[in-house]
């Protein structure tokens, strides 16, 4: 079975720090990666989207970045981190093709200070 | 963009009681789903529902794609039901690989 591993679970980061969130898939080959953002309160936001190796594409302009290194892996980073980037990020997998229903990691809620 | 709305925004029930959520989205999709978060903020994956109806157990779902609209019943509500409800959608999109589209949630409270 596919699982989705994501961590830290819980980060303290100083403004203008560095960030490197990281997610990676088991079970599965050439997944569909995201990251989303879940700022206080609710409603979910997608920031990147990645369909292989290399490949991001960014949905909304901002102070972050993606990389996806490796086939299962994926990574949320920022070099300066702002106040605004505080919140709860969520990386989810999807098949390519077919049923592509998505399935979340349990999440990294950020609290830049 | 696509737009998803969902109601009622808050809702809140007797432990036992029944209740019905509502998502509304202004164009075709081809994947509806429905989740549920936890407090700890996990979204648990309720149903994968892009049309038709499905059950599981006390909670089912119903997608009428052709009105643009999806249904999410709960029975017999227990206390372990509370938290919020998600609502997201995905475009028709050739291939690629678009992400979902989140409505804002319904937040349930069910007391005992």
């Amino acid at each position: 079975s596919q699982t989705i591993h994501q961590w830290p679970a819980t980060l303290v980061q100083p403004v203008g720090s560095p960030l490197s969130l990281e997610c990676t898939v088991e079970g599965t080959s050439n997944p569909n990666l995201y990251w989303y953002r879940q700022a206080a309160g609710r409603g979910l936001q997608l920031l990147f989207y990645s369909v292989g190796i290399g490949q991001i594409s960014s949905e909304v302009p901002q102070n972050l970045s993606a990389s996806r290194p490796q086939d299962r892996q994926f990574i949320l980073s920022s070099k300066k981190l702002l106040l605004s980037d505080s919140g709860f990020y969520l990386c989810a997998w999807s098949r390519m093709l077919g049923n592509t229903e998505a399935f979340f990691g349990q999440g990294t809620r950020l609290t830049v200070v | 963009g696509i737009q998803v709305e969902q109601s009622p925004p808050d809702l809140i029930l007797q432990e036992g009681a029944n209740s019905t959520l509502r998502c509304n989205f202004s164009d075709s999709v081809n994947n509806l789903q429905w989740f549920h978060q936890n407090p700890w903020g996990q979204l648990i994956n309720l149903f994968y529902i892009p049309s038709g109806t499905k059950q599981n157990g006390r909670l089912s779902a119903t997608t009428v794609a052709t009105e643009r609209y999806s249904l999410l019943y709960i029975s017999s509500s227990q206390t372990t039901d509370s938290g919020v409800y998600f609502c997201a959608v995905r475009l028709y999109s050739g291939g690629g690989a678009d992400g979902l589209t989140f409505g804002k949630g319904t937040h349930l409270i069910i007391q005992p």
